[in-house]
């Protein structure tokens, strides 16, 4: 089955960091560019971030530019969202999701997992 | 940064309805566009890519139109399982959504 995991959810302090993983099985991960999206509680959907298949190219909101790192492990089938100085704004549910192999849109997407900033 | 505006913002229907989403790009992104449906708790679900082309899978009850800066999802005979949250998504420019149209019972 093809499936994306992820993980890393807490509680973290205003100013504080925090990595997100997202495991994925069913398929060859490294055929395919990954993407975080994120969902403020009661609010619509924002992009993220997005690495390349190889993780030689990533991209990132103006929101998180500077704070947020996006990266990869192929040989564990996993990606990660580094996350630092962590603002209220950023409290989300945060879901990785799997670009269509003949690119753009989001065909698989996780569970989503809460990431809640507060003192 | 391309912005995206879906309307109506909500909508109410009844079951057997006919029902359309409008979604607008702040530019021209040729084809470059998807829908998701979204059910509270849950992550989205791809219906539509390349702005017409259905996601196996998809009830053909969905369908998509539109190209450039205008576009429309369209659900032809509601039924029950679809009342939920569509989000309209540019993908001409790495990836900006629309606000959301939420789908609810009359």
């Amino acid at each position: 089955e093809v499936q994306l995991v992820e993980s890393g959810e807490g509680l973290v302090q205003p100013g504080g960091s925090l990595r997100l993983s997202c495991a994925a099985s069913g398929f060859t991960f490294s055929s395919y560019a990954m993407h975080w999206v994120r969902q403020a509680p009661g609010k619509g959907l924002e992009y993220v971030s997005a690495i390349s298949s190889n993780g030689g190219s990533t991209y990132y909101a103006d929101s998180v530019k500077g704070r947020f790192t996006i990266s990869r492990d192929n040989s564990k089938n996993t990606l990660y969202l580094q996350m630092g100085s962590l603002r209220a704004e950023d409290m989300a549910v945060y879901y990785c999701a799997r670009e269509l192999y003949a690119g753009g849109a989001f065909d698989i997407w996780g569970q989503g997992t809460m990431v809640t900033v507060s003192s | 940064a391309i912005r995206m505006t879906q309307s109506p913002s909500s909508l109410s229907a009844s079951t057997g309805d006919r029902v359309t989403i409008t979604c607008r790009a702040s530019q021209g992104i040729s084809s470059y566009l998807a829908w998701y449906q979204q059910k509270p708790g849950k992550a989205p679900k791809l219906l539509i890519y390349a702005a017409s082309t259905l996601q196996s899978g998809v009830p053909s009850r969905f369908s998509g139109s539109g190209s450039g800066t205008d576009f429309t999802l369209t659900i032809s005979c509601l039924q029950s399982e679809d009342f939920a949250t569509y989000y309209c998504q540019q993908y001409y420019s790495y990836g900006t959504f629309g606000q959301g149209t939420k789908v609810e019972i009359k």
